[in-house]
């Protein structure tokens, strides 16, 4: 079975702390996103990596980074973090999708509170 | 730009059928997936669909696609409580990596 694991289920920080959220996955997957979760709002991508030390931008990138200098790991990084930041992650994983079976498997998600 | 619709609530009793509905923009649109998330647990892949099909039936779950409404619904038959959790749809067009995801309907089942 896929196994895609996240550092911490919950989360405090406060404002202005640097907070670091990372994501392993175990099937040698290509492709590795990050995703904010919120209510009515559905799924939205931050950022995606198709591929060690690539990233790319989705919709909603501003006040985050990340980091992939290893396939199997990818982290999200909060550089000074802020209230409308608290939100849950969902971090994913699949192959290229090139091929029509190609889906996404997700971990847990990290519900982070910034006070 | 591309957008995905659901309802955000539906409440059914135990034993009846669950229908959830679905509606896209994008047109190019290939694969179509529905995804159920537990409470306080990341999303679980329930089955999918081609553009290519009308109808996948999966045991208790039934995936209907009228592709010139770009309507997609999950029938989810004899509902358990334990079918209770938000449902997701969401589309990805071939060759790309981007999965556009719905709001999420919220499923109550009442005992």
């Amino acid at each position: 079975d896929v196994k895609v694991t996240q550092s911490s289920r919950y989360l405090v920080k406060r404002t202005g702390e640097k907070v670091f959220l990372e994501c392993v996955q175990d099937m040698d997957h290509e492709n590795m996103f990050w995703y904010r979760q919120d209510p009515g709002l559905g799924l939205r991508l931050i950022y995606f990596s198709y591929d060690v030390k690539m990233k790319e931008k989705g919709d909603i990138p501003e006040g985050y980074s990340v980091s992939r200098e290893k396939k199997e790991r990818f982290s999200l990084i909060l550089e000074s973090a802020s209230t409308n930041q608290t939100s849950m992650y969902l971090c994913a994983s699949s192959f290229l999708g090139r091929r029509s079976t190609d889906t996404q498997y997700f971990g847990p998600g990290t519900r982070l509170t910034v006070l | 730009g591309e957008d995905v619709e659901q309802s955000l609530f539906l409440s059914v009793r135990e034993g009846d059928s669950s229908v959830i509905n679905c509606t896209y923009t994008d047109s190019s649109s290939t694969y179509l997936y529905w995804y159920k998330q537990e409470p306080g647990a990341g999303l679980q892949l329930l089955t999918y669909i081609f553009s290519n099909m009308d109808m996948k039936q999966d045991q208790r779950l039934t995936v209907l696609l009228n592709k010139k409404d770009k309507h997609l619904s999950l029938r989810i038959a004899d509902t358990q409580t334990g079918d209770s959790a938000i449902y997701f749809c969401a589309e990805r067009g071939s060759g790309t990596y981007k999965y556009i995801f719905g709001t999420g309907t919220r499923l109550k089942v009442l005992a």
